[in-house]
Protein backbone atom coordinates (compact mmCIF):
# COMPACT_ATOMS: atom_id res chain seq x y z
CA UNK A 1 0.00 0.00 0.00
CA UNK A 2 1.32 3.60 -0.89
CA UNK A 3 3.17 5.27 1.79
CA UNK A 4 3.09 9.40 1.54
CA UNK A 5 5.09 11.89 2.72
CA UNK A 6 4.91 15.83 2.93
CA UNK A 7 6.86 18.85 3.14
CA UNK A 8 6.98 21.05 5.36
CA UNK A 9 4.81 19.44 8.24
CA UNK A 10 4.32 22.89 9.30
CA UNK A 11 5.32 26.42 8.20
CA UNK A 12 3.95 30.37 9.33
CA UNK A 13 4.16 32.51 6.77
CA UNK A 14 3.73 35.92 6.19
CA UNK A 15 0.74 37.60 4.19
CA UNK A 16 1.38 37.90 0.66
CA UNK A 17 4.15 35.47 0.42
CA UNK A 18 3.77 31.56 -1.41
CA UNK A 19 4.40 28.38 -0.20
CA UNK A 20 4.94 25.30 -2.07
CA UNK A 21 4.00 21.88 -0.29
CA UNK A 22 5.57 18.59 -1.62
CA UNK A 23 4.41 15.31 -1.74
CA UNK A 24 5.78 11.87 -2.26
CA UNK A 25 4.25 8.64 -2.59
CA UNK A 26 6.60 5.41 -2.40
CA UNK A 27 5.11 3.66 -5.65
CA UNK A 28 3.84 5.40 -8.97
CA UNK A 29 0.51 6.37 -9.10
CA UNK A 30 -1.90 7.99 -11.70
CA UNK A 31 -4.27 10.13 -9.95
CA UNK A 32 -3.22 12.68 -6.91
CA UNK A 33 -5.53 14.86 -4.84
CA UNK A 34 -4.99 17.88 -2.82
CA UNK A 35 -7.60 18.52 0.16
CA UNK A 36 -7.83 21.54 2.50
CA UNK A 37 -9.26 20.97 5.82
CA UNK A 38 -9.92 24.59 7.37
CA UNK A 39 -9.74 25.16 11.53
CA UNK A 40 -12.50 22.98 13.00
CA UNK A 41 -14.02 21.80 9.14
CA UNK A 42 -13.79 18.85 7.21
CA UNK A 43 -11.91 18.26 4.13
CA UNK A 44 -12.80 19.94 1.14
CA UNK A 45 -10.88 18.76 -2.36
CA UNK A 46 -8.91 21.67 -4.27
CA UNK A 47 -7.91 19.49 -7.03
CA UNK A 48 -7.00 16.68 -8.90
CA UNK A 49 -3.39 16.41 -10.60
CA UNK A 50 -2.15 14.27 -13.58
CA UNK A 51 0.95 13.15 -14.75
CA UNK A 52 1.17 14.83 -18.34
CA UNK A 53 -1.35 17.23 -17.68
CA UNK A 54 -2.77 20.08 -16.37
CA UNK A 55 -4.99 19.66 -12.72
CA UNK A 56 -8.58 19.98 -12.63
CA UNK A 57 -9.72 22.15 -9.96
CA UNK A 58 -12.45 22.05 -7.82
CA UNK A 59 -15.53 25.05 -7.87
CA UNK A 60 -13.94 27.83 -5.78
CA UNK A 61 -10.49 26.62 -6.69
CA UNK A 62 -8.57 29.04 -9.22
CA UNK A 63 -5.07 27.69 -10.81
CA UNK A 64 -3.64 31.56 -10.05
CA UNK A 65 -4.11 30.86 -6.57
CA UNK A 66 -3.29 26.93 -5.99
CA UNK A 67 -0.90 26.11 -8.80
CA UNK A 68 -0.03 22.79 -9.25
CA UNK A 69 2.99 20.85 -10.65
CA UNK A 70 2.94 17.07 -11.87
CA UNK A 71 6.01 16.07 -13.53
CA UNK A 72 6.14 12.65 -12.49
CA UNK A 73 4.26 9.20 -11.23
CA UNK A 74 5.64 9.95 -7.79
CA UNK A 75 5.44 13.48 -6.99
CA UNK A 76 3.58 16.62 -6.92
CA UNK A 77 3.82 19.65 -5.19
CA UNK A 78 0.98 22.59 -4.51
CA UNK A 79 1.43 26.18 -4.19
CA UNK A 80 -0.59 28.33 -2.40
CA UNK A 81 0.27 31.84 -3.40
CA UNK A 82 -0.70 35.30 -2.05
CA UNK A 83 -1.41 33.90 0.85
CA UNK A 84 -3.91 35.76 3.54
CA UNK A 85 -5.01 34.50 6.84
CA UNK A 86 -8.18 32.83 5.44
CA UNK A 87 -5.37 30.57 3.86
CA UNK A 88 -4.69 28.92 7.29
CA UNK A 89 -5.75 25.41 6.79
CA UNK A 90 -4.08 21.94 7.02
CA UNK A 91 -3.19 20.56 3.85
CA UNK A 92 -3.01 17.04 2.17
CA UNK A 93 -2.33 15.16 -0.72
CA UNK A 94 -3.89 11.94 -1.11
CA UNK A 95 -3.76 9.08 -3.37
CA UNK A 96 -7.04 6.99 -5.22
CA UNK A 97 -6.36 3.18 -3.71
CA UNK A 98 -7.98 0.95 -2.24
CA UNK A 99 -8.50 2.61 0.52
CA UNK A 100 -8.16 6.09 -0.47
CA UNK A 101 -4.86 6.99 1.77
CA UNK A 102 -3.39 10.36 2.90
CA UNK A 103 -0.29 12.00 3.64
CA UNK A 104 0.62 13.42 7.03
CA UNK A 105 -1.28 16.71 6.30
CA UNK A 106 0.65 20.50 6.22
CA UNK A 107 0.01 22.39 9.07
CA UNK A 108 -0.23 26.15 7.81
CA UNK A 109 -0.17 29.70 9.96
CA UNK A 110 -0.42 32.35 7.83
CA UNK A 111 0.00 36.10 10.29
CA UNK B 1 -25.12 17.43 -4.90
CA UNK B 2 -23.96 14.82 -2.24
CA UNK B 3 -24.20 15.95 1.52
CA UNK B 4 -22.53 14.17 4.26
CA UNK B 5 -23.71 14.84 7.37
CA UNK B 6 -22.03 12.91 10.93
CA UNK B 7 -24.01 12.87 14.23
CA UNK B 8 -23.24 13.63 16.99
CA UNK B 9 -20.59 16.16 16.54
CA UNK B 10 -18.52 15.26 19.42
CA UNK B 11 -19.03 12.53 21.98
CA UNK B 12 -17.60 11.55 25.36
CA UNK B 13 -17.98 8.63 27.13
CA UNK B 14 -16.24 6.69 29.45
CA UNK B 15 -13.41 4.36 29.19
CA UNK B 16 -15.12 0.19 27.98
CA UNK B 17 -18.01 1.31 26.83
CA UNK B 18 -19.53 0.57 23.02
CA UNK B 19 -20.52 3.30 21.09
CA UNK B 20 -22.20 3.92 17.85
CA UNK B 21 -21.28 6.84 15.11
CA UNK B 22 -23.61 7.78 12.85
CA UNK B 23 -23.12 9.39 9.32
CA UNK B 24 -25.91 9.73 6.81
CA UNK B 25 -25.61 10.69 3.12
CA UNK B 26 -28.02 12.17 0.64
CA UNK B 27 -27.51 10.46 -2.78
CA UNK B 28 -27.96 6.87 -2.18
CA UNK B 29 -25.87 6.20 -5.71
CA UNK B 30 -22.30 5.74 -3.99
CA UNK B 31 -19.78 3.46 -5.10
CA UNK B 32 -17.78 3.05 -2.18
CA UNK B 33 -17.75 4.59 2.32
CA UNK B 34 -14.77 5.25 4.24
CA UNK B 35 -14.38 6.10 7.75
CA UNK B 36 -11.09 7.39 8.91
CA UNK B 37 -9.55 8.47 11.90
CA UNK B 38 -7.66 11.81 12.46
CA UNK B 39 -5.46 12.60 15.27
CA UNK B 40 -5.19 16.46 16.26
CA UNK B 41 -3.27 18.24 13.74
CA UNK B 42 -2.59 15.01 12.10
CA UNK B 43 -3.45 13.61 8.56
CA UNK B 44 -6.16 10.87 8.02
CA UNK B 45 -5.71 6.80 9.04
CA UNK B 46 -8.26 4.59 7.25
CA UNK B 47 -10.03 2.39 9.07
CA UNK B 48 -12.88 0.73 6.99
CA UNK B 49 -13.29 0.59 3.68
CA UNK B 50 -17.08 -0.65 2.83
CA UNK B 51 -18.36 -1.09 -1.19
CA UNK B 52 -21.41 -0.04 -1.98
CA UNK B 53 -22.20 -3.94 -2.78
CA UNK B 54 -21.19 -4.68 1.11
CA UNK B 55 -23.29 -4.16 4.24
CA UNK B 56 -21.00 -4.36 6.47
CA UNK B 57 -17.11 -4.31 7.52
CA UNK B 58 -15.37 -5.40 10.48
CA UNK B 59 -11.54 -4.54 11.77
CA UNK B 60 -10.97 -5.55 15.74
CA UNK B 61 -12.64 -3.98 17.67
CA UNK B 62 -14.85 -1.77 14.51
CA UNK B 63 -17.81 -2.70 13.07
CA UNK B 64 -19.09 0.09 10.11
CA UNK B 65 -22.32 -1.05 8.47
CA UNK B 66 -24.06 0.59 5.60
CA UNK B 67 -27.61 0.85 4.27
CA UNK B 68 -27.43 2.49 1.05
CA UNK B 69 -31.18 3.24 0.24
CA UNK B 70 -31.56 4.80 3.19
CA UNK B 71 -28.11 6.75 3.07
CA UNK B 72 -26.74 5.64 6.29
CA UNK B 73 -23.65 4.35 8.05
CA UNK B 74 -22.76 3.64 11.18
CA UNK B 75 -19.25 3.25 13.03
CA UNK B 76 -19.11 0.63 15.95
CA UNK B 77 -16.44 0.52 18.56
CA UNK B 78 -16.15 -1.95 21.46
CA UNK B 79 -14.49 -1.44 24.85
CA UNK B 80 -13.36 1.58 24.10
CA UNK B 81 -10.29 2.86 25.15
CA UNK B 82 -8.45 6.14 25.95
CA UNK B 83 -6.39 5.26 22.69
CA UNK B 84 -9.68 5.57 20.27
CA UNK B 85 -9.83 9.59 20.99
CA UNK B 86 -9.79 11.30 18.01
CA UNK B 87 -12.25 12.60 15.26
CA UNK B 88 -14.11 10.26 13.31
CA UNK B 89 -14.59 10.90 9.81
CA UNK B 90 -16.51 9.25 7.15
CA UNK B 91 -16.58 10.06 3.61
CA UNK B 92 -18.54 8.66 -0.09
CA UNK B 93 -16.74 8.16 -3.08
CA UNK B 94 -19.23 9.06 -5.68
CA UNK B 95 -18.88 6.77 -8.55
CA UNK B 96 -16.08 4.83 -10.77
CA UNK B 97 -14.97 7.51 -12.85
CA UNK B 98 -15.45 9.89 -9.77
CA UNK B 99 -12.36 10.18 -7.75
CA UNK B 100 -13.73 12.83 -5.24
CA UNK B 101 -14.25 11.86 -2.08
CA UNK B 102 -17.32 14.02 -0.36
CA UNK B 103 -16.44 14.19 3.65
CA UNK B 104 -18.51 15.07 6.65
CA UNK B 105 -18.05 17.18 9.24
CA UNK B 106 -16.32 14.50 11.91
CA UNK B 107 -17.28 13.41 15.30
CA UNK B 108 -14.96 14.09 18.03
CA UNK B 109 -14.81 11.35 20.12
CA UNK B 110 -12.65 11.67 23.94
CA UNK B 111 -12.57 8.20 25.90
CA UNK B 112 -12.26 9.15 29.31
CA UNK B 113 -10.50 7.05 31.61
Amino acid sequence: SAVISQKPSRDICQRGTSLTIQCQVDSQVTMMFWYRQQPGQSLTLIATANQGSEATYESGFVIDKFPISRPNLTFSTLTVSNMSPEDSSIYLCSVEAKPHRFGPGTRLTVL
Amino acid sequence: KQEVTQIPAALSVPEGENLVLNCSFTDSAIYNLQWFRQDPGKGLTSLLLIQSSQREQTSGRLNASLDKSSGRSTLYIAASQPGDSATYLCAVKLGWGAQKLVFGQGTRLTINP
